[in-house]
């Protein structure tokens, strides 16, 4: 099966600078990698996701990179805000061949110093 | 607009007891999940199911059953509960995704904190 590893575990940046968390998947066939987000006693929310078949997706201040040939991808946060204080897990499954379950990362603690 | 409903934000239960986790859907999601969330270990998929009356074994399903008899509802059941069954508890759903068509992610609900005595 999948295996999702992602680093770093906890993360702490200046407000106003940029943040990078990364993920390695181990199944060639994940073809969908969401970005969750979790702000403390709430429940996860899709932030962002990408799909294989593109390299890049920017939303705002948020974009996801995927290198498929290296099997990692990575979640980019620029100009930092306080409110993007939160727990982060990346994801990967090989949607649409009849499995539609995500293997998730191990979550990463990323803290905006004001 | 509360969508994915658990039944309990918080559970304290005796070792030993049977426990009962509901998660109910308002989207029509055919695929539902229980995930288990526990410090640096992330969320790790317990069971899972596709259809009414359909379930698969996660990656820890074991000391765990599910049901889904509706759509709509998928419970969680601990048969005999062990205090390394402390945790928090996160159901989830999403529509099933053919081939090709645009993904809609997970929906999650807010959550069960359950502990174990």
């Amino acid at each position: 099966g999948e295996n999702v590893e992602q680093h770093p575990s906890t993360l702490s940046v200046q407000e106003g600078d940029s943040a990078v968390i990364k993920c390695t998947y181990s199944d060639s066939a994940s073809n969908y990698f969401p970005w969750y987000k979790q702000e403390l006693g709430k429940r996860p929310q899709l932030i962002i996701d990408i799909r294989s078949n593109v390299g890049e997706k920017k939303d705002q201040r948020i974009a996801v990179t995927l290198n498929k040939t290296a099997k990692h991808f990575s979640l980019h946060i620029t100009e930092t805000q306080p409110e993007d204080s939160a727990v982060y897990f990346c994801a990967a499954t090989p949607r649409g061949f009849g499995n539609e379950k995500l293997t998730f990362g191990t979550g990463t603690r990323l803290t905006i110093i004001p | 607009d509360v969508k994915v409903t658990q039944s309990s934000r918080y559970l304290v239960k005796r070792t030993g007891e049977k426990v009962f986790l509901e998660c109910v859907q308002d989207m029509d999601h055919e695929n539902m999940f229980w995930y288990r969330q526990d410090p640096g270990l992330g969320l790790r998929l317990i069971y899972f199911s596709y259809d009414v009356k359909m379930k698969e074994k996660g990656d820890i399903p074991e000391g765990y059953s599910v049901s889904r008899e509706k759509k709509e509802r998928f419970s969680l059941i601990l048969e005999s509960a062990s205090t390394n069954q402390t945790s928090m508890y996160l159901c989830a759903s999403s529509l099933w995704v053919p081939m090709g068509s645009l993904d809609a992610g997970y929906t999650f609900g807010s959550g069960t904190r359950l502990t174990v005595v």
